[in-house]
């Protein structure tokens, strides 16, 4: 079955260093979001992109950044993790024209 | 900014009805009103959505009133794994396709 998987579930990293998150999608969906989720805050949009080679930043974009070399992937990269980025991270993906999000488990990420 | 408003919590018996309310008093003509859910520790899951006449599928029902200013979600017979935050979501009309806000949800206990 087509799923959208997220890697690691769980990151323990040290405040400088880059970190990168990875999203795949089997789906061949167009769109890719990712979020992330902190208590008081609900889910905020980071980046998204609408398909190869395109990227657009979301409300709190600061100090990430994505890429989209194919269809299936948007790995997020945190460039110099700061303990203000510990948070639960989400990826999601639609169907290009439909707005229904298909979210995937998460990546607990922790900034010491 | 919040274009939805929903009681924080709520709380219903197992095998019973559950009615999650939803106010989107600013909706325009073009909007959809999505609802999503999200259990304890996984991503968001897509519920229902619709424009200006009553869905169902088999997770539930929305009935939107006829001038579309709230809505209401229908669990029809609520069980302990409903249990989970319950996001309306009306799609931003000035956003980019596909860009959903969260707001803070309705946390739905379902007690045995």
């Amino acid at each position: 079955d087509a799923e959208i998987t997220q890697s690691p579930r769980h990151k323990i990293t040290e405040t400088g260093r880059q970190v990168t998150l990875a999203c795949h999608q089997t789906w061949n969906h167009n769109n890719m979001f990712w979020y992330r989720q902190d208590l008081g805050h609900g889910l905020r949009l980071i980046h998204y992109s609408y398909g190869v080679q395109d990227t657009n930043k979301g409300e709190v974009s600061d100090g990430y950044s994505v890429s989209r070399s194919n269809t299936e992937d948007l790995p997020l990269t945190l460039e110099s993790a700061a303990s203000s980025q510990t948070s639960v991270y989400f990826c999601a993906s639609s169907e290009g024209g439909r707005e229904t999000q298909y979210f995937g488990p998460g990546t607990r990420l922790l900034v010491l | 900014d919040a274009k939805t408003t929903q009681p924080p919590s709520m709380d219903c018996a197992e095998g019973r009805a559950a009615n999650l309310p939803c106010n989107h008093s600013t909706i325009s003509g073009n909007e959809y009103v999505y609802w999503y859910r999200q259990i304890h520790s996984q991503g968001p899951q897509y519920i229902i959505h619709g424009l200006k006449n009553n869905e169902t599928n088999e997770m539930a029902s929305l009935i939107i009133t006829e001038d579309r200013k709230s809505s209401t979600l229908i669990l029809p017979h609520a069980t302990l794994r409903d249990t989970a935050v319950y996001y309306c979501i009306v799609r931003d009309r000035g956003s980019t396709l596909g860009r959903l806000y969260f707001g803070r949800g309705t946390q739905l206990t379902v007690w045995p």
